[in-house]
C-alpha cells in the first residue's frame, strides 16, 4: 500500500458544481496534513493546511478523519478558476500523493 | 519575505550527460531542504532531503545525488544521465522537518534525449 494514495480522478464538473477529493494515508502517526494545487507546468501551492477539527477558507473546507485515516477537500461553487491539480501531502513524510485532476467547464 | 529560486527553468540534455541543477532560498536561515521529481502526469516523488550543511538524506537509490555546500544552497547532479530521469525537478524549503508548509521554487523541466 502507498504512503499516500488520492482519488485518481479527472474530476469534470459544471460550473457552480461541488466536488470533494479525498486522500488517504497510511502512517497513523503522521501528524499535519496539506492540500496543494498545482497548475499545469507550475510548482505546487499551498492550498490549505487540514486541521484535526476541520477548517475552512471560502468555498474551500478541509476535513481529517484519523480513524479511516484519511483527509478530504471539498470544494463548493466551483469555478473555472478551480481547474487544476490537486496534491495532498502527509507532513510527517513529506509524502504527496499522485493528485486528482480537476476540470470545471462552463 | 522568504523567495525561493531554480536554475535553469529549462534544460535539454542527451543520455550520459552530466547534470547540475541549483536551489537557493534568501529570506531565512537554516531551512530544510528537499529535491523532488515529478514525471509527466505523474505525483511528486522525493529524492532528497537536507536538515543542515552537508547533510543529506537520499529516499531513492539512482543515479542522482545532491549536496549542500552552504546553508541556503541545494545542488540535484548526476555523473551520467538516463532517459527516465527526464521530469520537473522542484525544490522546496520548510523552517521545520515534520509538519511545516512547504513552498517550492519555480521548477526545472529536464528533458533527456
Amino acid at each position: 500500500r502507498k504512503e499516500v494514495e488520492q482519488d485518481p480522478g479527472p474530476f469534470n464538473v459544471p460550473e457552480g458544481a461541488t466536488v470533494a477529493f479525498n486522500c488517504t494515508y497510511s502512517n497513523s502517526a503522521s501528524q499535519s496534513f496539506f492540500w496543494y494545487r498545482q497548475d499545469c507546468r507550475k510548482e505546487p501551492k499551498l492550498l490549505m493546511s487540514v486541521y484535526s477539527s476541520g477548517n475552512e477558507d471560502g468555498r474551500f473546507t478541509a476535513q481529517l478523519n484519523r480513524a479511516s485515516q484519511y483527509i478530504s477537500l471539498l470544494i463548493r461553487d466551483s469555478k473555472l478558476s478551480d481547474s487544476a491539480t490537486y496534491l495532498c501531502v502527509v507532513g510527517l513524510s513529506m509524502r504527496f500523493g499522485a493528485g486528482t485532476r480537476l476540470t470545471v467547464k462552463p | 519575505s522568504q523567495t525561493i529560486h531554480q536554475w535553469p527553468a529549462t534544460l535539454v540534455q542527451p543520455v550520459g550527460s552530466p547534470l547540475s541543477l541549483e536551489c537557493t532560498v534568501e529570506g531565512t536561515s537554516n531551512p530544510n531542504l528537499y529535491w523532488y521529481r515529478q514525471a509527466a502526469g505523474r505525483g511528486l516523488q522525493l529524492l532528497f532531503y537536507s536538515v543542515g550543511i552537508g547533510q543529506i538524506s537520499s529516499e531513492v537509490p539512482q543515479n542522482l545525488s545532491a549536496s549542500r555546500p552552504q546553508d541556503r544552497q541545494f545542488i540535484l547532479s548526476s555523473k551520467k544521465l538516463l532517459l527516465s530521469d527526464s521530469g520537473f525537478y522542484l525544490c522546496a524549503w520548510t523552517l521545520g522537518l515534520a509538519g511545516d508548509t512547504q513552498y517550492f521554487g519555480p521548477g526545472t523541466r529536464l528533458t533527456v534525449l
